[in-house]
């Protein structure tokens, strides 16, 4: 079974609407790192945060890692046809290594 | 900025084949990792490295193989290619191990094997 699953698996939202996407775990995460892939291609690195309650921002982007560490978010403001592509987010379940699992991922399309 | 390379974007080969998927980094990034994403089923990781001639099994390396002997080089071996290592494969690189070890990932290559 999936340690990570994301919410919703696929979003359409109207240019200039505001959206989130969710990424929860069973386990706390000692590290929760958001990606962008549009398709066809590889994955671009846009955050990454480790601890609870932290939040962080780019451009019209934000994330945010709950408390209890088990529970992210990541919110875009006004969105643009440029956000379009599958968003993923990848955890470190352990202190250890730096092995990640990656939750299902959201297709997002926004409609001019 | 960091760059990881994908030798080839796409790639037809036949069953039996021996295939070679080379990922290059150019950050002196001591981890480096291949991934196979395929819908439904996500990002898996197949094979990483911590250093030199040092390689690890993900969680399906079943028909696969791994060859990091520089630093920068980490290479992916099908070893008689079949019909289900049809996938897109990612290749990805860190600094840091640990859990703020942020991977890189390269722009993928999509293998068809026939």
């Amino acid at each position: 079974s999936q340690e990570l699953e994301q919410s919703p698996q696929s979003l359409i939202v109207q240019e200039g609407k505001n959206l989130t996407i969710n990424c929860t775990s069973s386990k706390t995460l000692y590290g929760l790192y958001w990606y962008k892939q549009k398709y066809g291609e590889g994955l671009i690195f846009l955050m990454m945060l480790q601890k609870g309650g932290e939040e962080k921002s780019h451009e019209k982007i934000t994330a945010k890692l709950d408390e209890k560490k088990q529970q992210s978010s990541l919110h875009i403001t006004a969105s643009q046809p440029s956000h379009a592509g599958i968003y993923l987010c990848g955890a470190a379940t352990n202190n250890a290594g730096n092995m990640l699992t990656f939750g299902g991922g959201t297709r997002l399309m926004v409609k001019p | 900025d960091v760059k990881v390379t994908q030798s080839s974007r796409y790639l037809v080969k036949r069953t039996g084949e021996k295939v070679f998927l080379e990922c290059v980094q150019d950050m002196d990034h001591e981890n480096m990792f291949w991934y196979r994403q395929d819908p439904g089923l996500g990002l898996r990781l197949i094979y990483f490295s911590y250093d030199v001639k040092m390689k690890e099994k993900g969680d399906i390396p079943e028909g696969y193989s791994v060859s990091r002997e520089k630093k920068e080089r980490f290479s992916l071996i099908l070893e008689s290619a079949s019909t289900n290592q049809t996938s897109m494969y990612l290749c990805a690189s860190s600094k840091s191990r640990g859990p703020k070890g942020i991977q890189y990932f390269g722009a993928g290559t999509r293998l068809s094997v026939l």
